[in-house]
């Protein structure tokens, strides 16, 4: 079955330092996401985005945050200046059409970053 | 508010015992959208069901199942028999349309002792 790829598995950075977390959605998949999980918490909806553009994003994604589809298989995700509570398990999701169509999210293994 | 309510958020049982997860869910939209997701040890996320707000017949996957109730505004989800390799956390999620964002629970943290 495919799979939405995410890497790097962990990654650590320091506090003020720019990071990107790379995905790769499932190949044929129009609507990308991301998620974050901070550790024992709920799951959060961070961004949506189709067609070049964000669709939808949550008061978390705020200024510090950016996404990017730089070619047709990547998707990424870019916190300019990381602080601590940056510190989560970030999930990349894609999904072939709108949830509206009877379709599911399917989501990567994550990304664990640590912000020390 | 508490879009999605999971009030357990630990459960243990023993192997073979039957254990029900409880979701209830809040929103003002007609039509919504109903998953359960599984997160193993490994931590990924592992899509188990979705319903959808006008569907609201149960479902049985196996031991797996699933009952929605509109009138509560709950979707429970039911292991029969439990094993070790249930233990994980469940998440319950809703999605409104069009659909660009889920809204997660906290999650239960299910422990099959064997």
């Amino acid at each position: 079955e495919p799979e939405v790829t995410q890497t790097p598995s962990h990654q650590v950075t320091q506090m003020g330092q720019e990071v990107i977390l790379r995905c790769v959605p499932i190949s044929n998949h129009l609507y990308f996401y991301w998620y974050r999980q901070i550790l024992g918490q709920k799951v959060e909806f961070l961004v949506s985005f189709y067609n070049n553009e964000i669709s939808e994003k949550s008061e978390i994604f705020d200024d510090q945050f950016s996404v990017e589809r730089p070619d047709g298989s990547n998707f990424t995700l870019k916190i300019r200046s990381t602080k601590l509570e940056d510190s989560a398990m970030y999930f990349c999701a894609s999904s072939p059409e709108l949830i509206s169509t009877n379709e599911k999210l399917f989501f990567g293994s994550g990304t664990q970053l640590s912000v020390l | 508010a508490q879009k999605v309510t999971q009030a357990q958020t630990e459960i243990s049982v023993v192997e073979k015992e039957d254990v029900t997860l409880d979701c209830v869910y809040e929103t003002r939209d007609t039509t919504y959208y109903l998953f359960w997701y599984k997160q193993p040890p490994s931590g990924e996320l592992v899509f188990l069901i979705r319903r959808n707000s006008f569907d609201e017949q149960n479902e049985i996957s196996g031991r797996y199942s699933w009952n929605f109730q509109k009138s509560t505004s709950s979707f429970n989800f039911t292991i029969t028999a439990s094993q070790v390799v249930d233990s994980a956390v469940y998440f319950c999620a809703l999605s409104e349309p069009p659909g660009n964002q889920f809204y997660f629970g906290t999650g239960t943290s299910l422990t099959v002792i064997p």
